[in-house]
């Protein structure tokens, strides 16, 4: 029972372009939203993050959409660098909820 | 400042073998857990802790034992390893329930044989 799904396991850009990568939620419980990033080797670290009062987050290059009708949020990376190529993972929770779900992952490669 | 420490970084187990996977972290977190990565599934909680003496069950927690006597540790025991435990393992740590992101270790890569 996958209730966060990354349905795109991979994604190439091209440097400077957008990169939007995209997740999808079935629990309509959840009210916490989380992207990280993983390096090969590495554990995953925190990218950004938005809560369920939110429709928009943006630190930086990146900005995190949430659609919560759709049950659906992007992560948009402008521009892309090179240096952005890596796994992302969406995640979700509830509030007070121990219990974060994980995405499989969408592997982002960003081309000179 | 070193985080979230896990070791080993890899390892292989015969079957029916024990082992325990250590976590620590030097931030004062009260809420720890472990996390496998397996192919097209991303992470899935194992076990997780709010604080000392307090432990409780993820959604994959068959085969797994953990303990937490003290808020820096959080080890994870496999009791007889099988196969299907082949995977990365991946402790954490958050400062809170509430709205927090976790910060993660760098992973130990399990092989059963």
């Amino acid at each position: 029972d996958q209730q966060v799904k990354q349905n795109s396991p991979s994604l190439s850009v091209q440097e400077g372009r957008i990169s939007i990568l995209n997740c999808d939620y079935t629990n309509s419980m959840f009210d916490y939203f989380l992207w990280y990033k993983k390096y090969p080797a590495e554990g995953p670290t925190f990218l950004i993050s938005i809560s369920s009062i939110k429709d928009k987050n943006e630190d930086g290059r990146f900005t995190v959409f949430l659609n919560k009708s759709a049950k659906h949020l992007s992560l948009h990376i402008v521009p892309s660098q090179p240096g952005d190529s890596a796994v992302y993972f969406c995640a979700a929770s509830e509030l007070n909820n121990n219990d974060m779900r994980f995405g499989a992952g969408t592997r982002l490669t960003v081309k000179p | 400042n070193a985080g979230v420490t896990q070791t080993p970084k890899f390892q292989v187990l015969k079957t029916g073998q024990s082992m325990t996977l250590q976590c620590a972290q030097d931030m004062n977190h009260e809420y720890m857990s472990w996390y496998r990565q397996d192919p097209g599934m991303g992470l899935r909680l194992i076990h997780y802790s709010v604080g000392a003496g307090i432990t409780d069950q993820g959604e994959v927690p068959n085969g797994y034992n953990v303990s937490r006597s003290t808020t820096e540790d959080f080890p994870l025991r496999l009791l007889s390893a099988a196969p299907s435990q082949t995977s990365v393992y991946f402790c954490a740590s958050r400062k809170g329930v509430m709205n927090t992101e976790a910060f993660f270790g760098q992973g130990t890569r399990l092989t059963v044989v």
